[in-house]
């Protein structure tokens, strides 16, 4: 089946420094790929989607300075988290989806944990 | 009102219990609906997908969308431990975004 890998799994930063987030589809070509931030217990929320070689459409009150978004090729996609601070700590989650099947064709890689200190 | 409601739980049952969730939600535009499992610290992998109202069954797992009442459920027959994990439900209109539940937490004792 198709597989989404996203690292690094986890990340400790210290506050005011920039890190980048990798999410690669390894077996099938991502013509959209998506962000998403999650706190604990609570859902997943959309940061932005991408398509590749264009700019992402982020989502109401997402920072598009401060989550920067390269869809770079069909099988890369990267997140940066700029200038980070403590509240900026938690799990990301990036998905990729190939071609347009309704509601189906969603991977999701395994996550980053960010931790902002 | 958030378009898709999920009770978060948590819910705990004994091994071998059915387990029922549920979600509920209020855009009459969504046709496809999904369950996901994920574990803890992991990202989501799909269980069932369903377009439009019915029933779906996969081994252990059912699936049912009532679009009439905007409720979809997720059945769990003969629950084991390796079941213990957030279960998510997703909704989307055919477009590119899903709209997730909060997740219900599920908990399976021996």
């Amino acid at each position: 089946g198709a597989v989404v890998s996203q690292h690094p799994s986890r990340v400790i930063c210290k506050s005011g420094t920039s890190v980048k987030i990798e999410c690669r589809s390894l077996d099938f070509q991502a013509t959209t790929m998506f962000w998403y931030r999650q706190f604990p217990k609570q859902s997943l929320m959309l940061m932005a989607t991408s398509n590749e070689g264009s700019k992402a459409t982020y989502e109401q009150g997402v920072e598009k300075d401060k989550f920067l978004i390269n869809h770079a090729s069909l099988t890369l996609s990267t997140l940066t988290v700029t200038s980070a601070h403590p509240e900026d700590s938690s799990f990301y989650i990036c998905s990729a989806r190939e071609g347009d099947r309704g509601g189906y064709g969603y991977t999701f890689g395994s996550g980053t944990r960010l931790t902002v200190v | 009102q958030k378009e898709v409601e999920q009770d978060p739980g948590p819910l705990s049952v004994p091994e071998g219990a059915i387990v029922s969730l549920n979600c509920t939600y209020s855009n009459s535009a969504f046709q496809y609906f999904m369950w996901y499992r994920q574990y803890s610290r992991k990202g989501p992998e799909l269980l069932m997908y369903t377009y439009s109202s019915g029933n779906k069954e996969d081994g252990r797992f059912t699936a049912q969308v009532d679009k009439s009442s905007k409720y979809i459920s997720l059945f769990i027959r003969d629950s084991q431990p390796s079941d213990s994990a957030t279960y998510l439900c997703a909704c989307t209109g055919g477009g590119n975004k899903l709209t997730f539940g909060t997740g219900t937490q599920l908990k399976v004792e021996l």
